[in-house]
Formats: structure tokens, C-alpha cells, sequence
């Protein structure tokens, strides 16, 4: 699986809208792009996927660029719930290709 | 559904000791993966199953670690003998054939003295 890259940290203010960047330009044409997240003490969670269109869900917004070498993770209105480590990951769909985390961005949302 | 469930969720023991952590996956759910996390190392996959059946267990850090799935409920990871450096937060996830969501426990912090 294609190798990820991500700031370890960053700040964003309360009800801001926080953009998590990622570099995956290895990632090949099969490859998916994932993100999770693990606040303090819990295991991670789901947040988001997608392969080269821009998606949206109840809780972010996933913007690929056109050549699918980086993206960005929007959480529209960050609230102090939102403080996590957010982990980017690049994935094949294919059988046996399984879910490597990294060591992801560390988000404070500030009061 | 109430989830991933793991237990203990603390687990202090001497070097030397067997250890055996539990998972109980999301009912319906035929995937189920071990991982491992460390400041120093992060989250490792450790092994994980597909319809019980171990899939890929490269992971494993070494012979004193073993995994089974008896059955489609219940999985346990045992590490025989343990070691000061074992201690870590051991985490059991599941999801459906193999999917992209994967569905997390709340882990078992292990501590080896």
C-alpha cells in the first residue's frame, strides 16, 4: 500500500472549519483513501473514504485532488470533540490489503 | 448492537506470567483483527481473521504470541511468557468481509512488570 504523509499537528479554533492535509503520491489506481480518527483512550473511528471523487458525510468532507496524490479531510465545524489523532491511510480493496495506520496529525480544537 | 467488546480492560502482570486478552466481535461481522499500540511503534496489526480463519498473522511479533478464533464470536490473543516490553494498549476490531469500516473495541491496557 501506497505510503502516506501527514503534518503531526495542528490547531484549529472552536466552530472553524479544520482541513487535515495528507500526501499519498505513490498511490496507485486501485488505492483508496481512508481516514480515521482516535480520541484519547479509545480505539479509531470510521470517519470517511473515497477513490477519487470528493465525498461527504455526517461528519467530514473528503477532497481528492485530480491526480489523487493528496488530499483533505474537512471537519466543517470543529467542535472540542473533535481533538483526535486523525490517521490517513491508503488502501487497496483487494483481498489481504488491510488497514496500516500511521502515526496520523494530532488535532487540538481550541476554545 | 453494544459493539467490540474487550476484556479485561486493565491487565497488570509479572514478567513471566500467561496472559490472554478477549474479543467479542460486532454480531454479523466475519473479519476480526489484533492490533497494537505503542507511543514508540503506534498501531500495529498484529494478525487478523477472515471466517475464522487466520488470514495473516506477519505481525506477531514472536512465538510468545498466539491468536484463535474458536468461533465466530469470540477471539483471544495470549502472549506466553510475558515481558516488561509487551506492555501496551491491545486493540480487536471487526468489520464485514474484510470492508473498509472497520469497528473498534475500547482496548485492554496491558501492563507487565
Amino acid at each position: 500500500d501506497a505510503k502516506t504523509t501527514q503534518p503531526p499537528s495542528m490547531d484549529c479554533a472552536e466552530g472553524r472549519a479544520a482541513n487535515l492535509p495528507c500526501n499519498h503520491s505513490t498511490i496507485s489506481g486501485n488505492e483508496y483513501v481512508y481516514w480515521y480518527r482516535q480520541i484519547h483512550s479509545q480505539g479509531p473511528q470510521y470517519i470517511i473514504h473515497g477513490l477519487k471523487n470528493n465525498e461527504t458525510n455526517e461528519m467530514a468532507s473528503l477532497i481528492i485532488t485530480e491526480d489523487r496524490k493528496s488530499s483533505t479531510l474537512i471537519l466543517p465545524h470543529a467542535t472540542l470533540r473533535d481533538t483526535a489523532v486523525y490517521y490517513c491511510i491508503v488502501r487497496s480493496r483487494n483481498t489481504g490489503n488491510q488497514f496500516y495506520f500511521g502515526t496520523g496529525t494530532s488535532l487540538t480544537v481550541i476554545p | 448492537d453494544a459493539g467490540v467488546i474487550q476484556s479485561p480492560r486493565h491487565e497488570v502482570t509479572e514478567m513471566g506470567q500467561e496472559v490472554t486478552l478477549r474479543c467479542k466481535p460486532i454480531s454479523g461481522h466475519n473479519s476480526l483483527f489484533w492490533y497494537r499500540q505503542t507511543m514508540m511503534r503506534g498501531l500495529e496489526l498484529l494478525i487478523y481473521f477472515n471466517n475464522n480463519v487466520p488470514i495473516d498473522d506477519s505481525g506477531m511479533p514472536e512465538d510468545r504470541f498466539s491468536a484463535k478464533m474458536p468461533n465466530a464470536s469470540f477471539s483471544t490473543l495470549k502472549i506466553q511468557p510475558s515481558e516488561p516490553r509487551d506492555s501496551a494498549v491491545y486493540f480487536c476490531a471487526s468489520s464485514f468481509n474484510l470492508g473498509e469500516k472497520l469497528f473498534f473495541g475500547s482496548g485492554t491496557q496491558l501492563s507487565v512488570l
